[in-house]
């Protein structure tokens, strides 16, 4: 079974621009949970997707969005990038969203710069 | 989310055990305790979760106290390629897919 893959792996953006990133999920989950990493704040939670309806949502600004498909596909958008978005995005997958004894499955994440 | 407690570094022998403790005190009855572990840029990879009784897998064992106020991870034999960061986590009740990653444990395995 294909694992969670994310794409792209490497983006470099410039301040004020938008960016959207996408990612897949294993075959038959329908939750998708997505997390931004940085030295600084360490792995922190933005928000979870379970049927193409957003469940939770961490303490983010508006800037960071997202959505989900039919096919449990997911993107998340951060619109007017600043220098300290600049992150590792991972994007997570698990079964039945996260209920008792679920457990998540990482992509390798993409790796934003913004210049 | 419970708060969950653990040593900023550790370090262990190779082929020794690693035992990662976590304190979770403010735990609920009906909520799990999650191990994940994340070895350099790449992603989190889930270990192990349990309740109140020891679990054990291929990767590692977690046994947890009868208050259920701390558990403790079990690497039997680690290795070189376990050396990574190690994250205890208490998601809410039935909310797994929002994980709340505290600091976590850096262990490094040294031959």
């Amino acid at each position: 079974k294909a694992g969670v893959t994310q794409t792209p792996r490497y983006l470099i953006k410039t301040r004020g621009q938008q960016v959207t990133l996408s990612c897949s999920p294993i075959s038959g989950h329908r939750s998708v949970s997505w997390y931004q990493q940085t030295p600084g704040q360490g792995l922190q939670f933005l928000f979870e997707y379970f049927s193409e309806t957003q469940r939770n949502k961490g303490n983010f600004p508006g800037r960071f969005s997202g959505r989900q498909f039919s096919n449990s596909r997911s993107e998340m958008n951060v619109s007017t990038l600043e220098l300290g978005d600049s992150a590792l995005y991972l994007c997570a997958s698990s079964p039945s969203g996260g209920l008792v004894g679920d457990e998540q499955f990482f992509g390798p994440g993409t790796r934003l710069t913004v210049l | 989310d419970a708060k969950t407690t653990q040593p900023t570094s550790m370090d262990c022998a190779e082929g020794r055990a690693a035992n990662l403790p976590c304190n979770h005190s403010t735990i609920s009855g009906n909520e799990y305790v999650y191990w994940y572990r994340q070895i350099h840029s790449q992603g989190p990879q889930y270990i192990i979760h349990g309740l109140k009784n020891n679990e054990t897998n291929e990767m590692a064992s977690l046994i947890i106290t009868e208050d259920r106020k701390s558990s403790t991870l079990i690497l039997p034999h680690a290795t070189l390629r376990d050396t990574a960061v190690y994250y205890c986590i208490v998601p809410r009740y039935n909310q797994g897919g929002k994980l709340i990653f505290g600091q976590g444990t850096e262990l490094s395995v040294k031959p």
